[in-house]
């Protein structure tokens, strides 16, 4: 069974920091990975997702993922985060040609002015 | 709004109870999913429906869970004789078929059972 692994469950930043969200999952065949966030008190919504091509996916309010086939990640990078930045970031896969998703623990992440 | 919607979004019951969620996908998506969310821990895919079909369960979905989708449009997800571990958020999702597809999330669903 695939599984999805975020390394870093509470991240604190200040404002204008860069950020880097690790990644890693566990499943060898053809995947499609995903970033969703879910910002307090709102529904979780897709930041990037990846299915295939260029392996440098960029997304809404300036975050992007990279997919490194060969370490199994997808990790989320965004250089100036800002406090409206803060929520919980969930890292996911799907199988190549399905739709469930798989997700990691999540990153809470503070932006603090 | 259309995206997906979930009714109640806070439930509390006594141990024991029985319990109803209701979903409402987006108006074309054809699948339809079940996530059950508990604090620290990122969804868990429970079940999915294509059309009116139940296409997969997940070991988590035990007996007293019965997912429906009559008419391949809403769907309920029914509890019954609630315990205590099943206080978690319940997430209600959306897509159409065929890769590539963006899976839309509903609110949820808070249940806590005491």
């Amino acid at each position: 069974a695939q599984s999805v692994s975020q390394h870093n469950h509470h991240v604190i930043l200040s404002e204008a920091a860069s950020l880097e969200l690790g990644c890693n999952y566990s499943y060898g065949g053809t995947v499609n990975l995903f970033w969703y966030v879910q910002y307090p008190g709102q529904h979780l919504q897709l930041l990037l997702k990846y299915f295939s091509g260029d392996p440098l996916v960029k997304g809404i309010k300036g975050f992007e993922a990279e997919f490194i086939k060969s370490k199994f990640s997808f990790n989320l990078r965004k250089p100036s985060v800002q406090w409206s930045d803060t929520a919980e970031y969930f890292c996911a896969v799907s199988r190549g040609g399905g739709n469930k998703l798989t997700f990691g623990t999540g990153t809470q992440l503070k932006v603090e002015l | 709004d259309t995206g997906v919607s979930q009714d109640p979004r806070h439930k509390i019951t006594k141990r024991g109870q029985n319990v109803t969620f209701r979903c409402d996908p987006i108006s074309e998506h054809n699948r339809l999913y079940w996530y059950r969310q508990t604090l620290g821990q990122g969804p868990e895919f429970l079940t999915y429906f294509q059309n009116e079909a139940q296409l997969e369960k997940s070991r988590l979905l035990s007996d007293r869970f019965s997912a429906e989708r009559p008419k391949g449009s809403f769907s309920t997800l029914e509890i019954q004789r609630t315990e205590q571990g099943d206080s978690a958020m319940y997430l209600c999702a959306s897509s159409s078929s065929g890769e590539g597809n963006i899976i839309y999330f509903g609110e949820g669903s808070w249940l806590t059972v005491v």
